[in-house]
């Protein structure tokens, strides 16, 4: 089955510390994943995805196929940065929009 | 450019009544996709349509319905409405149909079933 797990529904942190909120995926092939974040009262967007190999907001996200894990990481947290995040997959080898997402985390940054 | 505008932003309907959503994607955007996000199941896919063609379709009932039109607005249907129906939907658009390409999120309807 093809699915996105994020284990953690909320994730606090103090400002300046460092984050990591976890994916893990179920695939059989070859996956496509992506982080979107949604900022309050504002629409989802993307934040990064594993084939650009970017940093963005000084975001991380490296997939490990062994460990079938695709985690958020930021070495030092900002007040900015609390939102929900998602995982999602792209599943199919075939051309699609669809994307599978995990149930998202809430990161809250306190001062 | 405009993001990807969903309309109406708020409805309000009564169980067995019927609805339809409007989404007018990014202009120049040939891919829809839409989403129903609940706090209990989350983003769940509903489907994609591109080129006035419904090219996938998630686990839905057959009361979810959906098309596109020649300038890519895509509007879906539910009929028969249920408490359960009660929900965000999100409308994406998309630059290409192709995996992997970013899709821009409208701010969503939220429908209440009462």
């Amino acid at each position: 089955a093809q699915r996105v797990t994020q284990p953690e529904k909320l994730l606090s942190v103090f400002k300046g510390a460092p984050v990591e909120l976890k994916c893990n995926y179920s695939y059989s092939g070859s996956p496509e994943l992506f982080w979107y974040v949604q900022y309050s009262r504002q629409r989802l967007q993307l934040l990064l995805r594993h084939i650009s190999r970017e940093s963005i907001k000084g975001f991380t996200a490296d997939l490990n196929k062994g460990e079938t894990s695709f985690h958020l990481k930021k070495p030092f947290a900002q007040e900015e940065d609390s939102a929900m995040y998602y995982c999602a997959l792209s599943p199919a080898l075939y051309n699609t929009d669809k994307l599978i997402f995990g149930t998202g985390t809430r990161l809250q940054v306190f001062p | 450019k405009a993001g990807v505008t969903q309309t109406p932003r708020y409805l309000i309907k009564t169980r067995g009544q019927q609805v339809t959503l409007s989404c007018s994607p990014i202009s120049g955007h040939r891919s829809v996709s839409w989403y129903q996000q609940t706090p209990g199941q989350g983003l769940q896919f509903l489907f994609e349509y591109f080129s006035e063609t419904q090219r996938n379709k998630g686990n839905f009932p057959g009361r979810f319905s959906g098309r596109q039109f020649s300038n890519s607005r895509s509007e879906m249907n539910v009929s028969t409405l249920e408490l359960g129906d009660s929900a965000l939907y999100l409308c994406a658009s998309s630059l290409a149909f192709l995996r992997g390409t970013e899709a821009f999120f409208g701010q969503g309807t939220r429908l209440t079933v009462v």
